[in-house]
This record gives C-alpha cells, sequence and structure tokens, in this order.
C-alpha cells in the first residue's frame, strides 16, 4: 500500500473554505486517492475519492497534482459539524487483488471555530 | 443514518463475562467487517465476511469470536477479555469484499470497557 502523510491537526474558521493536505509521493497508477472522516464517537463516513481528475461532490472537492504525490480535499464552507479526523487513504480501485482492503492512518484532526 | 446498526452502543463487561456485539446492515450489502479502534490508534482491521464466508481474519486473538448467519448480519462473541481490549469496535458493510468500486458504510460503533 502506498502510504500517505497528513498533518496532525488543522483549524478552520467557521463559513471558510477548510484545505486539507495529503502527501502520496509512492502511490501507484493503479491507486486511487480516497477520503473519510470520522466525527468524535461516530463511524467513519465516506467523503469522495479519485484518480487523477478532480472530483466534486455535494460534500467536498478533491485536487490531485499532475504527478499525483499529493492531493487536498476542500470543505468549501466549513461548519463546526464538520470537525472530525479527515483520513486520506490510497487503494487499489478495481475487482480481485488483495489491495481492496481501507488502510486508516491518524489523519488529521480539523477542527472549525466559530 | 448510514444503514448499519449496532447494538449496544456502550458495552462494560468483566474479564471472566461472555457477552456479544451485533451488526445489521440494512443495505443489501454481501460484506461485512469488523475493525476495532483503541485510543490514539488508527482503526485495525480484524475480520471480513463475503456472502456469510470469513474471507480474513488480521491475526485476531481466539477470544474474539465472529459469526455472520446471513449477509446481513454479524456477530462478536466476546470472552475472558482483557482490559486492553477496551475500545471502539465498528462494523462496516459494502457491497462486496473483493472490490473498491463501491465504499464501505460504517456503523456507529460500540464503545466496550473491560474492567
Amino acid at each position: 500500500d502506498a502510504k500517505t502523510t497528513q498533518p496532525t491537526s488543522m483549524d478552520c474558521a467557521e463559513g471558510r473554505a477548510a484545505n486539507l493536505p495529503c502527501n502520496h509521493s509512492t502511490i501507484s497508477g493503479n491507486e486511487y486517492v480516497y477520503w473519510y472522516r470520522q466525527i468524535h464517537s461516530q463511524g467513519p463516513q465516506y467523503i469522495i475519492h479519485g484518480l487523477k481528475n478532480n472530483e466534486t461532490n455535494e460534500m467536498a472537492s478533491l485536487i490531485i497534482t499532475e504527478d499525483r504525490k499529493s492531493s487536498t480535499l476542500i470543505l468549501p464552507h466549513a461548519t463546526l459539524r464538520d470537525t472530525a479526523v479527515y483520513y486520506c487513504i490510497v487503494r487499489v480501485y478495481g475487482s480481485g487483488g488483495s489491495n481492496y482492503k481501507l488502510t486508516f492512518g491518524k489523519g488529521t484532526l480539523l477542527t472549525v471555530n466559530p | 443514518e448510514t444503514g448499519v446498526t449496532q447494538t449496544p452502543r456502550h458495552l462494560v463487561m468483566g474479564m471472566t463475562n461472555k457477552k456479544s456485539l451485533k451488526c445489521e446492515q440494512h443495505l443489501g450489502h454481501n460484506a461485512m467487517y469488523w475493525y476495532k479502534q483503541s485510543a490514539k490508534k488508527p482503526l485495525e482491521l480484524m475480520f471480513v465476511y463475503n456472502f456469510k464466508e470469513q474471507t480474513e481474519n488480521n491475526s485476531v486473538p481466539s477470544r474474539f469470536s465472529p459469526e455472520c448467519p446471513n449477509s446481513s448480519h454479524l456477530f462478536l462473541h466476546l470472552h475472558t477479555l482483557q482490559p486492553e481490549d477496551s475500545a471502539l469496535y465498528l462494523c462496516a458493510s459494502s457491497q462486496d469484499d473483493r472490490s473498491s468500486y463501491n465504499e464501505q458504510f460504517f456503523g456507529p460503533g460500540t464503545r466496550l470497557t473491560v474492567l
């Protein structure tokens, strides 16, 4: 599995954009970047995933650099309920093989302040 | 509400007790998972079931015994646990266990305390 590196913690003001970085310099060509988050005392929640193009859904945007060695998750208008640990995970996308598992690291604790 | 429920939400047990954690998914998925999350540590995958068959046991001690009677239900039977087994136990489900085309949906977890 490609390993990821994330900052331990970040702060963001309510209503502002939260930009969460992730380094994955050893990512393979068939590995996607996934983001999950875990609000305190709850189970993790899927946010978004992507390969090389930028992706956007109702929750967030994912920006992946051209060399795919890093990415940024963007929460465009952070709210207090977005306070959570955010996990960046690289994972093979598809069927078969062995790297279908989600391997969670320590993630980034994002604190949204009023 | 993710479609994955877990009971009980909190459990306190002694080291000689036997208890069971229950997970139920209402998503029509075929794969179910048990994870353990200890304080200050990342989530650890414990067991994987696909179509009721165990496909992974991540070197989990035998005092944890999983059971999957059907694709919608998953149990974790606990006996003679140690205080260091205190953790948040999370259940998840996905369409299958051999594809990452679909994400995993997690339940709220059971907070277990072993005295």
